[in-house]
């Protein structure tokens, strides 16, 4: 069975700093991991994925994720924060096993960047 | 939020009424999903269409039904069966056919919030 986690409902910086959101996920074969982000009363908008290849994906808006095979994490970061990164995140996963369409999303992290 | 559109934006529905959410896309995705979302739980999987005229059930199916009789359309029926509906539920599609279709990402709508009254 699939699962993915984010550890933290919410994640407080100040603008400019760096910024991390994490993720960890559990699955049967290979993972194919997901990052999306949601503004208030909206729907989910694609940030980045992994798939093969590069630990490092990079993504929207500045954003990008580390692969990290040995702790089944794919933290998302961002080098410099900025007040409008200020949103709902979600990290999600597909097994390589599971049915084609069925993806599994964490609980969303809340990520505040204050000026 | 281009390509899917759901209407109505805001709904509210007295208890024992169904009530019949719409998605609609023009990206000519094969797959549509539906998904609930709720504080604090993340997204729910309702139900999910890989073909026209075919659906499976997702994680929380009980209470809602689905139609999938156009590639562009995957409509949601709150049932009055469904016990507690109010809820921000989210569309979405994505690609199936060609090679590496399993990785593609899905692509949401504005989403729906739903109102029990």
């Amino acid at each position: 069975a699939q699962s993915v986690a984010q550890p933290e409902d919410q994640v407080n910086v100040a603008e400019g700093n760096p910024l991390t959101v994490k993720c960890t996920y559990s699955v049967s074969g290979n993972p194919y991991l997901f990052w999306y982000v949601q503004y208030p009363n909206r729907g989910l908008q694609f940030l980045l994925k992994y798939i093969t290849g590069d630990n490092l994906v990079k993504g929207s808006y500045g954003f990008e994720a580390e692969f990290n095979k040995s702790q089944t994490s794919f933290h998302l970061k961002k080098p410099s924060a900025l007040v409008s990164d200020s949103a709902l995140y979600f990290c999600a996963v597909r097994d390589s096993y599971s049915s084609a369409s069925k993806i599994i999303f964490g609980s969303g992290t809340r990520l505040s960047i204050r000026p | 939020d281009g390509g899917i559109t759901q209407s109505p934006k805001y709904l509210f529905r007295k208890e024992g009424q169904n009530v019949t959410l719409s998605c609609e896309q023009n990206l000519n995705h094969d797959a549509m999903y539906w998904y609930r979302q709720d504080p604090g739980q993340g997204l729910r999987l309702i139900y999910y269409s890989q073909i026209v005229n075919d659906f499976q059930k997702g994680d929380i199916a009980e209470g809602y039904s689905v139609s999938r009789e156009k590639k562009e359309s995957f409509p949601l029926t709150v049932t009055s069966a469904q016990k507690n509906p109010t809820a921000f539920y989210l569309c979405a599609s994505s690609i199936v056919r060609g090679t590496g279709s399993s990785y593609n990402e899905q692509f949401f709508g504005p989403g729906t919030r739903l109102t029990v009254l």
